[in-house]
């Protein structure tokens, strides 16, 4: 199994500030198939990133995702009071599925 | 969207099946997975089916529990969940898997509580 470990745990911030979170992955990501989800409290997750760093439709350009192999960022510039949220990271490239056990960017 | 019913209340050892009823595009185009969250926790992959079902995968904590299978002509996908746990207690999403392995559409949930 691929295991992703996301970090932190928590990330507590100010609005316009910006966020990194990372994910790691326990064996190579194949094809680069990583995503990150937003899920705010009682809404169901949304996809945000998919492919590590193509921005699903409609998602700002305030996110970004990067990385390759094992370890990947989302990073969130200028942060809105609607990006406090839980974000997780998933990959595919490797069965089963699986996804990390999430970031909370809260309000500072 | 995404439509699924069919969770509720059922106890320890018993069985539920899910529907996942799909509207505004061909579930025969699609991949499709199941996910769940436990009440307070993170988002757990469960199973995968394939265009035509003929191919499958599950997490290993469902695994020979748990059988995916869909019904294009209905535009449908179903979840049987057999010798239920208690863990296995979550919010229970259908999702459309896109080639690359993202989850592009999510359905609305539904709850499975099991309690004796």
């Amino acid at each position: 199994e691929n295991v992703l470990t996301q970090s932190p745990g928590t990330l507590s911030l100010s609005p316009g500030d910006s966020a990194t979170l990372f994910c790691r992955a326990n064996h190579t990501v194949s094809n680069n198939h990583l995503a990150w989800y937003q899920q705010r409290p009682g809404q169901t997750p949304k996809l945000l990133i998919y492919g590590a760093s193509t921005r699903a439709t409609g998602i700002p350009d305030r996110f970004g995702g990067s990385g390759s192999g094992k370890d990947f960022t989302l990073t969130i510039s200028r942060l809105e009071a609607e990006d406090f949220a839980v974000y997780y990271c998933q990959q595919s490239g490797y069965s089963p599925r699986t996804f990390g056990q999430g970031t909370k960017v809260d309000i500072k | 969207q995404l439509v699924v019913s069919g969770g509720g209340l059922v106890k320890p050892g018993g069985s539920l099946r899910l529907a996942c009823d799909a509207s505004g595009f061909r579930l025969s185009d699609s991949y499709m997975s199941w996910v769940r969250q436990a009440p307070g926790k993170g988002l757990e992959w469960l199973s995968y089916i394939s265009l035509s079902g003929s191919v499958s995968d599950y997490a290993a904590s469902v695994d020979g529990r748990f059988t995916v299978s869909r019904d294009n002509a209905r535009n449908s996908i179903y979840l049987q969940l057999s010798t239920l746990r208690v863990e296995d207690t979550a919010i229970y999403y259908c999702v459309r898997e896109m080639l690359n392995g993202a989850f592009d559409l999510w359905g609305h949930g539904t709850l499975v509580t099991v309690s004796s």
